[in-house]
């Protein structure tokens, strides 16, 4: 597709239950980023990946997340033993190369904990 | 932690009317974007500017930039009720990744 895709939109979990949340950037984008924003807040950086190498994950909020991009192309951000606080929208980003000129935004893969 | 801050948190003006968003950021950037959110929707990039500009316009919105204060400011002139959104201004420090700030939610009354 010409935009970046998220996988689910919607997914409501059960407190404890392990989430994957999948993001198909734009083709060709080399840059890619996950953010967790939460209900009125703004995006809350998690981690950023150039190709399959993940060079910054110091917005990830504890042990329990995870994120991967094997190939350079597809992400998956896993959430294990989720918890109530763990409820927000996730959302991935992805740049050209070339240096940071725009990102551009999927629609969010939004997570209720129940 | 989130970088930028706006002000106000919230606006709500009349359809016609401008509406001017403050953002401020704490440390050197390389560029500062604005980017509009509408409710329930992903993040849509609005406009760029680079730490080396002052000024920059793109149809009915001017972004200004003052580096020495670490603010911008996002102006939408004549405001139309499709403007109703959350804005959010982000700043770009190594390359890297970029910093959101909490946003300004505007609403635009017909």
């Amino acid at each position: 597709g010409a935009g970046v895709s998220q996988s689910p939109r919607y997914k409501v979990a059960k407190r404890g239950q392990d989430v994957a949340l999948r993001c198909d950037p734009i083709s060709g984008h080399v840059s890619l980023f996950w953010y967790q924003q939460a209900l009125g807040q703004g995006p809350e950086f998690l981690t950023y990946f150039q190709n399959e190498a993940q060079l910054d994950k110091s917005g990830l909020p504890s042990d329990r997340f995870f994120a991967e991009r094997p190939e350079g192309s597809v992400s998956t951000l896993k959430i294990q033993r989720t918890q109530q606080e763990d409820s927000a929208v996730y959302l991935c980003a992805s740049s050209p190369p070339g240096g940071l000129n725009t990102i551009y935004f999927g629609e969010g893969s939004w997570l209720t904990v129940v | 932690s989130q970088q930028g801050e706006e002000d106000p948190q919230a606006l709500s003006i009349q359809e016609g009317e401008n509406a001017t968003m403050n953002c401020s950021y704490k440390t050197s950037i390389n560029n500062l974007q604005w980017y509009r959110q509408n409710s329930g929707r992903g993040l849509v990039h609005l406009i760029l500017i680079r730490s080396n500009e002052r000024e920059k316009h793109s149809g009915r919105l001017r972004v200004t930039l003052d580096t020495s204060k670490k603010s911008s400011s996002l102006l939408i002139t004549a405001s139309r009720a499709a403007d109703t959104a959350s804005y959010f201004c982000a700043t770009d420090h190594n390359n890297n990744d970029m910093r959101f700030g909490a946003g300004t939610r505007l609403t635009v009354k017909p």
